[in-house]
């Protein structure tokens, strides 16, 4: 079974632009989390989506959007890139919304200058 | 304050020797937790989960344990291997709230031949 992909794998952005990242979930599949990883915040918990309805949300601003289609795959729109969205992003699949194992994807690195 | 701390940043072991990472979390009520081994540019790769009502659990050379009262997760290495090096994650998971997965920032692991 094909794993967690995300593209692109890497990006440069300018502060200011927006950037669209994409995720495809393992096949059967319902959940997606999106991460953001930074050396000195560590992971932090973005959104999670299930069956296309947004179930929960970390606090980072509404720079953050998401969304996810009905093939489960989902998408992360950053807004007016700032310098600190500098970061790894990573998006994780579930079968389901709840106590399941997370399958995480090998992430995209982005870049604000 | 919320507070989830995993005991040092890292940790240098001998081969052969049994590895302990430990993750500590203050003012949350996880339904269960999960450890995830990191490494560098890749995405978490899950190891193990254990639930609220579980003292322990084991999987090969890992052993995780949870102590509610403690509000305390210890996660063994035996007979480790330089292969086992790397950052490894505790999170923490609710089924309710606004939070679906809270991360650790990590301990990296070296060990030593």
């Amino acid at each position: 079974k094909a794993g967690v992909t995300q593209t692109p794998r890497y990006l440069i952005k300018t502060r200011g632009q927006q950037v669209t990242l994409s995720c495809s979930p393992i096949s059967g599949h319902r959940s997606v989390s999106w991460y953001q990883q930074t050396p000195g915040q560590g992971l932090q918990f973005l959104f999670e989506y299930f069956s296309e309805t947004q179930r929960n949300k970390g606090n980072f601003p509404g720079r953050f959007s998401g969304r996810q289609f009905s093939n489960s795959r989902s998408e992360m729109n950053v807004s007016t890139l700032e310098l600190g969205d500098s970061a790894l992003y990573l998006c994780a699949s579930s079968r389901a919304s709840g106590r399941e194992t997370q399958y995480f994807g090998p992430g995209t690195r982005l870049l604000v200058l | 304050s919320q507070k989830i701390e995993q005991n040092s940043e890292a940790l240098n072991i001998q081969e052969g020797k049994t590895a302990t990472l430990t993750c500590n979390y203050t003012n949350y009520s996880p339904a269960y937790l999960q450890w995830y081994r990191q490494d560098p540019g890749r995405g978490p790769v899950f190891l193990l989960l254990i639930r609220e009502n579980e003292k322990e659990k084991r999987k090969e050379r890992l052993k995780v344990t949870f102590d509610t009262t403690l509000k305390q997760s210890l996660f063994h290495i035996t007979a480790s291997q330089p292969a086992d090096s790397a950052t490894y994650l505790c999170a923490l998971g609710s089924d309710s709230g606004t939070y679906k997965y809270i991360f650790g920032t990590g301990t990296r692991l070296k060990v030593l031949a």
